[in-house]
């Protein structure tokens, strides 16, 4: 069954950590996108890669880092910069081309101790 | 500045009747517009999309319609039923060399349907 593989789907991260969320998706798309979704708001773009080796910054990339070293996986680092961390997490992907809607994983949670 | 707007925070309807969720948008460049679903702790799924070439899209109990004039689009769910009771999301883009790769959420709208 193909789709979107986020881990861990709960996260606990302590003052000065960096931590690495894991997206892997078995769907063959080209395009794979990182949201952050806080209480009472729509999703934000962080990140997004259209092809491997390539990403783009969203509207808000500060404190957040990413890499695309292969077509299936898109991991997203919070950094210690990154000054309100805690959110949900969310991961997408698409094919490439107009009017190809996203599909997304179920998450990660991201709490600071 | 909320390029995607879905002023209704939650809506509640009887079981069978016909629901309505509303959503407007300011940027004249977006030409693809999706509606999504949500369940508590889990990822949004994918209902039905519109391009701005169409004023109208079907699936099943699922019809979205768009007024570009207005820049306006609805989701009509008929008949509701208990396992529509979500948050559905509206979400817009402005196509690019690539494609629609940014996509732009509205806060959302809960739905309650009553049985």
């Amino acid at each position: 069954d193909g789709g979107i593989t986020q881990s861990p789907k709960y996260l606990f991260r302590k003052e000065g950590q960096n931590v690495t969320l894991s997206c892997e998706q078995n769907l063959n798309h080209d395009a794979m996108y990182w949201y952050r979704q806080d209480p009472g708001q729509g999703l934000r773009l962080i990140y997004y890669s259209q092809i491997v080796n390539d990403f783009q910054k969203g509207d808000i990339a500060e404190g957040y880092s990413v890499s695309r070293e292969k077509k299936e996986s898109f991991p997203l680092t919070v950094t210690s910069a990154q000054k309100n961390p805690t959110a949900f997490y969310l991961c997408a992907s698409s094919r490439q081309g107009l009017y190809q809607p996203q599909h997304f994983g179920d998450g990660t949670r991201l709490s600071i101790l | 500045d909320q390029q995607v707007k879905q002023n209704s925070p939650s809506l509640s309807v009887q079981e069978g009747r016909i629901s309505i969720l509303n959503c407007d948008y300011t940027n004249s460049m977006f030409d693809y517009f999706l509606w999504y679903k949500k369940y508590p702790a889990e990822g949004p799924t994918f209902l039905i999309s519109i391009s701005s070439i169409k004023d109208k899209n079907e699936d099943g109990r699922f019809t979205v319609f768009l007024n570009k004039s207005a820049k306006h689009l609805s989701l009509h769910i008929v008949p509701s039923q208990p396992g529509d009771s979500a948050v559905y999301f509206c979400a817009a883009s402005a196509g690019s060399n690539f494609g629609n790769e940014k996509l732009t959420f509205g806060t959302g709208t809960r739905l309650t349907i009553i049985p």
